[in-house]
């Protein structure tokens, strides 16, 4: 299948310090990517769709403003979390779609980003 | 929108047994169903997936059915192995959006 990478994998900041975590299809090109975040033994929770060229669309109750999302190239989105805090903290995935002829639907996720904020 | 939920949360087998999760989704646009296994701190892997036009898919020891009728789709693993122990996640699509359903926590018992 298609390659997502994701970077970094572990993050440990200070309160109050900006983290971004880079979203990048390696062998395909992505108009559109998907951040989520999931907390323990819990499922994916859809934060935004990246949009290449375009503003990212966030799902209902996730902050534009603290959770910042630039896809400024066909194979590159970054999620940048602002002024984090303790409560920020949790394992952060993105995902694309690799739209190449026989997998149009098919989802593939990077390797995901643990961040702890103290 | 679209509503997937995804049954039972747990499950233990012995292995050699089979193990079945069960999804149902609420809408009937949905046209794509994928089935994703996530070890312990790693990414989601598709490990399968189903097309709406299509009721049955298999592939080796793992097999996907889909009642587009009755709106549910079941994941199968047979000769369950120790290394199929994680946690499944269905989905369905419509469009360009993926809803996932709350994952399934198998364990296989050696």
């Amino acid at each position: 299948g298609a390659v997502v990478s994701q970077h970094p994998s572990r993050v440990i900041c200070k309160s109050g310090t900006s983290v971004k975590i880079e979203c990048r299809s390696l062998d395909f090109q992505a108009t559109t990517m998907f951040w989520y975040r999931q907390f323990p033994k819990q499922s994916l929770m859809l934060m935004a769709t990246s949009n290449e060229g375009s503003k990212a669309t966030y799902e209902q109750g996730v902050e534009k403003d603290k959770f910042l999302i630039n896809h400024a190239s066909l194979t590159l989105s970054t999620l940048t979390v602002t002024s984090a805090h303790p409560e920020d903290s949790s394992f952060y995935i993105c995902s694309a779609r690799d739209w190449r002829g026989g997998q149009s639907e098919k989802l593939f996720f990077g390797s995901g980003t643990q961040l702890s904020v103290l | 929108g679209e509503n997937v939920e995804q049954h039972p949360s747990t499950l233990s087998v012995q292995e050699g047994d089979s193990a079945v999760i069960k999804c149902t989704y609420s809408d009937s646009a949905s046209n794509y169903f994928p089935w994703y296994k996530q070890e312990l701190g790693k990414r989601p892997q598709l490990i399968i997936d189903i097309r709406s036009n299509v009721g049955e898919k298999k592939d080796q020891r793992i097999a996907v059915t889909l009642n587009k009728t009755a709106k549910h789709f079941s994941l199968h693993i047979t000769e369950t192995q120790p290394e199929d122990s994680a946690v499944y996640f269905c989905a369905a699509s419509i469009g360009n959006q993926f809803y996932f359903g709350t994952g399934t926590s198998l364990t296989v018992i050696p």
